[in-house]
């Protein structure tokens, strides 16, 4: 079975501009949860989704949102973009809104 | 507030050595997960062990649920299991609480 896919798995910005990043859960799970790691940090928790509403929200400022589509897939927008928001985005997917947690591979992003 | 402390935060070994990582954390968990993160940024599962012992291989961990604490051991260290070891819990809402993490050098 496919595990937790994000994409792309690199990407580079500019100040100012917009990202999407995109993650597909493992296959029958309904909860997808989005995770900011930047150098030398743990992660940080930014969002969850469960059965497509939005189930908490890390303190983060209202550029950053996210969604969750019918088949449980997900994106994280994150709006005019900062230095700051360099970092490897992480995704997790769980069967249950508190169960165990599985990770993809993550999305670095640059924000030059 | 909440907090997940780790030590220790570097621990250079010797190939072949055994190690124990601690993970503390500050109020009761409903959930508690040990990662293995590899160099390329992957957060790989080791544990889901809220309370009590497991064991996998040359890996083993308990969780002291009521002494909020749980231990992760390695054994026989081998190169590829060099890494950042982070412990992650829930304290009942939605978030994991990543730990300070503990970065392991296995020397050859």
């Amino acid at each position: 079975d496919a595990g937790v896919t994000q994409s792309p798995t690199h990407l580079i910005k500019t100040r100012g501009q917009q990202v999407t990043l995109r993650c597909s859960p493992i296959s029958g799970h309904k909860s997808v949860s989005w995770y900011q790691q930047v150098l030398g940090q743990g992660p940080q928790f930014i969002f969850q989704y469960y059965e497509k509403e939005e189930r908490g929200r890390g303190n983060f400022p209202d550029r950053f949102s996210a969604r969750q589509f019918p088949n449980y897939s997900s994106e994280l927008n994150v709006n005019a973009l900062l230095l700051g928001d360099s970092a490897l985005y992480l995704c997790a997917s769980s069967p249950l809104a508190k169960n165990i947690q599985y990770f993809g591979a993550g999305t670095r992003l640059s924000v030059l | 507030g909440i907090q997940v402390e780790q030590s220790p935060p570097d621990l250079i070994l010797q190939e072949g050595a055994n190690s124990t990582l601690r993970c503390n954390f500050s109020d009761s968990v409903n959930n508690l997960q040990w990662f293995h993160q590899n160099p390329w940024g992957q957060l790989i599962n080791l544990f889901y062990i809220p309370s009590g012992t497991k064991q996998n291989g040359r890996l083993s961990a308990t969780t002291v649920a009521t002494e909020r604490y749980s231990l992760l051991y390695i054994s026989s260290s081998q190169t590829t299991d060099s890494g950042v070891y982070f412990c992650a819990v829930n304290f009942g809402n939605e978030k994991l609480t990543f730990g300070t993490g503990t970065r392991l050098t296995i020397i050859p």
